[in-house]
């Protein structure tokens, strides 16, 4: 049973370009959480999906930063016009369930920098 | 504002003692907490959790301690081994269905010394 599974794992964009960031779930978690780290710092909640459904985007910034989870394929997380400070570890989580309870698990996170 | 907290960024422990790795939290509406290891480009995996009803939980070498008055929560590592080596986050989430949003602590990097 293959584990929450990320791409790409490093993603290097320029000012002003998109960054689009991929999240498999585990098999059979229909549930999927969007985190992000800066450096130096914890993890920070961003979205939280279920199948084709926004249940909380309470820390997703206001602009540039949408994300989906379509009935068919991976949650997406895309990034609009990036900038320097977008520059960071993105890690997705999923669950069978909701809550990030004992039977959720993290991806190994993607890679972000902005030049 | 911080609301989970983990002075300590990093602890270096002889292999076979303890390790305890210590945070504070200043939300009172938090009743769930949970600790994560986080190995060098890989994602935080789950270790151990604690109901707000309970001050102890145990699993293997791993046991939480909750004190609710004092808005502190502890990771007792024992005995430490080297694949202990890692950083610690502790999390925490407010209500039964509030635990999707977990909130975080900085982390503490834990080394054993072999």
């Amino acid at each position: 049973n293959a584990g929450v599974m990320q791409n790409p794992r490093h993603l290097v964009r320029r000012r002003g370009q998109e960054a689009r960031l991929r999240c498999s779930p585990m098999k059979g978690h229909s549930h999927v959480y969007w985190y992000r780290q800066l450096p130096e710092e914890g993890l920070k909640f961003m979205v939280y999906l279920q199948k084709e459904n926004i249940i909380d985007e309470s820390g997703m910034p206001k602009e540039r930063f949408s994300a989906e989870f379509p009935k068919e394929g991976p949650s997406i997380l895309r990034i609009q016009q990036v900038v320097r400070g977008d520059s960071a570890a993105y890690f997705c989580a999923s669950s069978p369930s909701r809550g990030m309870n004992t039977e959720a698990f993290f991806g190994q996170g993607t890679r972000l920098t902005v030049v | 504002d911080q609301q989970v907290k983990q002075n300590s960024p990093s602890l270096s422990v002889q292999e076979g003692r303890i390790s305890i790795l210590n945070c504070d939290y200043t939300n009172s509406m938090f009743d769930y907490f949970l600790w994560y290891k986080k190995y060098p480009a890989e994602g935080p995996t789950f270790l151990i959790s604690i109901s707000s009803i309970k001050d102890k939980n145990e699993d293997g070498r791993f046991t939480v301690f909750l004190n609710k008055s004092a808005k502190h929560l502890s990771l007792h590592i024992v005995p430490s081994q080297p694949g202990d080596s890692a950083v610690y986050f502790c999390a925490a989430s407010a209500g039964y269905f509030g635990n999707e949003k977990l909130t975080f602590g900085t982390g503490t990097r834990l080394t054993i010394i072999p």
